[in-house]
């Protein structure tokens, strides 16, 4: 299996401008998991998909930030517009199902920089 | 409260000597998981090693083992004879039964002095 793939490894963008991530899951994982790490704030989860459904969005920063999951092999994460205070680290990660003994598998992230 | 508590945020040990990296967890829910996952420079996040709540050994992969107390909720990682290639941030990580989504700690960045 190739794991969680995202994309663009690197962005960089203006202020203002849309930025959209992308991410590809591992096939047959249920759940799918934008997090966000910055030096001051850790990793923080901004939403969580179950089944293609957004079941949790409660992380999200604001309304710029928005994400979608059409199917079950891919998920959008985009920002409009974008400010300097969104560069960051962006983890998409993958879990097979429900259940505490189950783990991530994290994408290699998108470093996101807003100038 | 914090879920996951990670108290050292810099840690530097000689090669070859074993190291532990320190992780206290707060839950209710009978039934978790615990994990371990490092951060190198490069920034992927690499699984480590996990440890279920009722398992009653602690869990070995290689040079990691987890020191796993459950009566003080604590589940620190243990390194054994460190290399270069270990200096990395570590993260421990919980996952409850009853939700899905994982709680991290702050990390610890581990430097591995030749």
């Amino acid at each position: 299996d190739a794991g969680v793939i995202q994309s663009p490894r690197h962005e960089v963008t203006e202020m203002g401008q849309e930025v959209t991530l992308r991410c590809k899951p591992i096939s047959g994982h249920d759940y799918l998991f934008w997090y966000r790490q910055t030096m001051m704030r850790g990793l923080e989860l901004l939403i969580y998909f179950n089944n293609n459904v957004p079941i949790d969005d409660s992380g999200m920063p604001e309304d710029r930030f928005s994400a979608k999951m059409p199917n079950a092999s891919f998920s959008t994460l985009k920002i409009q517009p974008s400010e300097p205070r969104d560069s960051a680290v962006y983890f998409c990660a993958s879990s097979p199902r429900q259940g505490y003994h189950y783990g991530y598998t994290f994408g290699s992230g998108t470093r996101l920089t807003v100038v | 409260a914090q879920k996951i508590t990670q108290t050292q945020p810099g840690m530097f040990v000689q090669e070859k000597e074993a190291v532990t990296l320190d992780c206290t967890y707060d839950t209710s829910d009978p039934s978790y998981g615990l994990f371990w996952y490092k951060q190198p420079s490069s920034g992927e996040m690499i699984f480590l090693i996990y440890q279920g709540s009722y398992d009653q050994q602690n869990a070995t992969e290689g040079r990691y083992s987890l020191n796993f107390q459950k009566a003080r909720k604590s589940a620190n990682l243990v390194i054994s004879a460190s290399q270069l290639g270990d200096s990395a941030m570590y993260f421990c990580a919980m996952r409850e039964h009853s939700g899905n989504q994982f709680y991290f700690g702050t990390g610890t960045s581990l430097t591995v002095i030749p």
